[in-house]
């Protein structure tokens, strides 16, 4: 059975830092892998989409890549801002849908 | 604009009034899935759709019904809520070229 899990659980950083949040996968039969933020009750924004045969996906500052063979996607966000703070989730795809359970980020000034 | 929509945004109702939430898409998108979030357990899949008159549980099912009689549409069903089932809940679809999910922006119900 699928699991996803994100490390942290919860980040708070100054402005200006650069950020890297994680996300393990146990089975690496994957279709996509997808990055999603969510302000406070609030719905879900894609933020990059990884498809299985991809490294890596760019937008602005953020950078995701994926690495099927060892389980794992990062996110790397550059040069922080207090705008960033949210719930980052990430979406492991095959023929059904996994979540991680979120990394709570805040940025302060 | 390509779109997810779900309605109602808000809606607390008590127990055993049935209710339904809507869900509309405008991509022509084939899979259609309904999500409930709740604190410390993250998304959790209820149903989905892989395309019209068809569906398949997911890892929630117990105390829901769906239906997928049109492509664009794909409606959560409560038959008898319970206040267990009060939550958040997100209906999303795929673009089956891509892979990429969209979400609708969310329904609150609260059942007392």
């Amino acid at each position: 059975k699928q699991e996803v899990t994100q490390i942290p659980a919860a980040l708070s950083v100054p402005e200006g830092e650069n950020l890297v949040l994680n996300c393990s996968f146990t089975d690496s039969a994957i279709y996509n892998l997808q990055w999603f933020r969510q302000d406070p009750g609030k719905g879900l924004t894609s933020l990059l989409l990884i498809q299985s045969s991809q490294r890596e996906q760019t937008s602005g500052r953020l950078n995701a890549s994926l690495d099927k063979s060892s389980g794992r996607s990062t996110l790397y966000i550059a040069a922080s801002q207090p705008g960033d703070s949210a719930t980052y989730l990430c979406a492991v795809i095959t023929d059904k849908l996994i979540f991680g359970t979120g990394t709570r980020l805040q940025v302060f000034p | 604009e390509a779109q997810v929509t779900q309605n109602p945004r808000y809606l607390i109702t008590v127990t055993g009034k049935k209710l339904t939430v809507t869900c509309s898409q405008n991509m022509n998108h084939e899979y259609m899935s309904w999500y409930r979030q709740d604190p410390g357990l993250g998304l959790r899949q209820i149903y989905y759709s892989m395309n019209v008159e068809v569906t398949d549980k997911g890892d929630v099912p117990e105390g829901y019904k769906v239906s997928r009689k049109e492509k664009r549409n794909f409606p959560l069903i409560l038959e008898s809520p319970s206040p267990n089932q009060t939550s958040l809940y997100f209906c999303a679809s795929l673009h089956g070229g891509t892979g990429e999910l969209f979400f609708g922006e969310g329904s609150r119900l609260t059942v007392l």
